[in-house]
């Protein structure tokens, strides 16, 4: 299940399963997405990316919707493994300065339960 | 080989002191960036650079500095440290495609920044 709070949301589920990671934006004239994995002690990895003018692209294992309308971004993780443990974040591009002025989501923390 | 590294991956000062972060990316990068990740994990932009100019989150405090010897490097100076100081830092570095482009960002190990 999920949990929100004072702490970082934290999603469990059992090895095998699906997961589906939530992000809510705040800029509606955002058009560029991006998830990122970050695993302890490293830095944030990109996992994969989305534009406005689509509602859906799928890499490997992993699918982000995008729901304009309200706002929304989803990453789904097909088959969770031990290994996707980690925070998750999504990323939207800020009005100004294309592409360098990135506003992170708070984050997720995926725990994969054997 | 290492894309974007930084050092020193631990560092523990004392408030009041001066402290730097160095970063180097061998990606050939134009643009690199420092991010400060406080204690709740929440991952927020400090500066960005590339060789035409610095855009600054206004809400960093004049006491960070990044400067740039050159398109590689883009080292984190930080004055008069403070206790809310204590931080990961990371420097992260991506290339410029256009508007059309991919943006994704090269992040560095992290440095734990600690301010007793």
């Amino acid at each position: 299940g999920e949990s929100v709070g004072l702490h970082l949301p934290t999603l469990s589920v059992q090895e095998g399963d699906n997961s589906i990671i939530n992000c809510a934006y705040s800029n509606s004239a955002s058009d560029y997405f991006i998830w990122y994995k970050q695993e302890s002690g490293k830095g944030p990895q990109f996992i994969i990316d989305i534009r406005s003018n689509m509602d859906k692209r799928q890499g490997q294992r992993v699918t982000v919707l995008l729901n304009k309308t309200v706002k929304h971004l989803s990453l789904q993780i097909a088959a969770t493994q031990p290994g996707d443990s980690a925070v998750y974040f999504c990323a939207e591009n800020g009005a100004q300065n294309y592409g360098q002025n990135f506003v992170f989501g708070p984050g997720t923390r995926l725990s994969v339960l054997p | 080989d290492t894309a974007v590294s930084q050092t020193p991956k631990y560092l523990v000062t004392q408030m009041g002191n001066d402290k730097s972060i160095k970063c180097e990316q061998n990606l050939g990068h134009d643009t690199m960036y420092w991010y400060k990740q406080d204690s709740k994990k929440f991952l927020k932009i400090m500066f960005s650079y590339n060789n035409k100019e610095l855009i600054i989150n206004e809400t960093v405090p004049n006491r960070f500095s990044p400067k740039s010897p050159d398109k590689a490097h883009l080292n984190l100076h930080i004055n008069s440290l403070e206790l809310g100081d204590s931080a990961v830092y990371f420097c992260a570095s991506s290339q410029d495609h256009g508007l059309a482009g991919r943006y994704e960002q090269y992040f560095g190990p992290g440095t734990r920044l600690t301010v007793t």
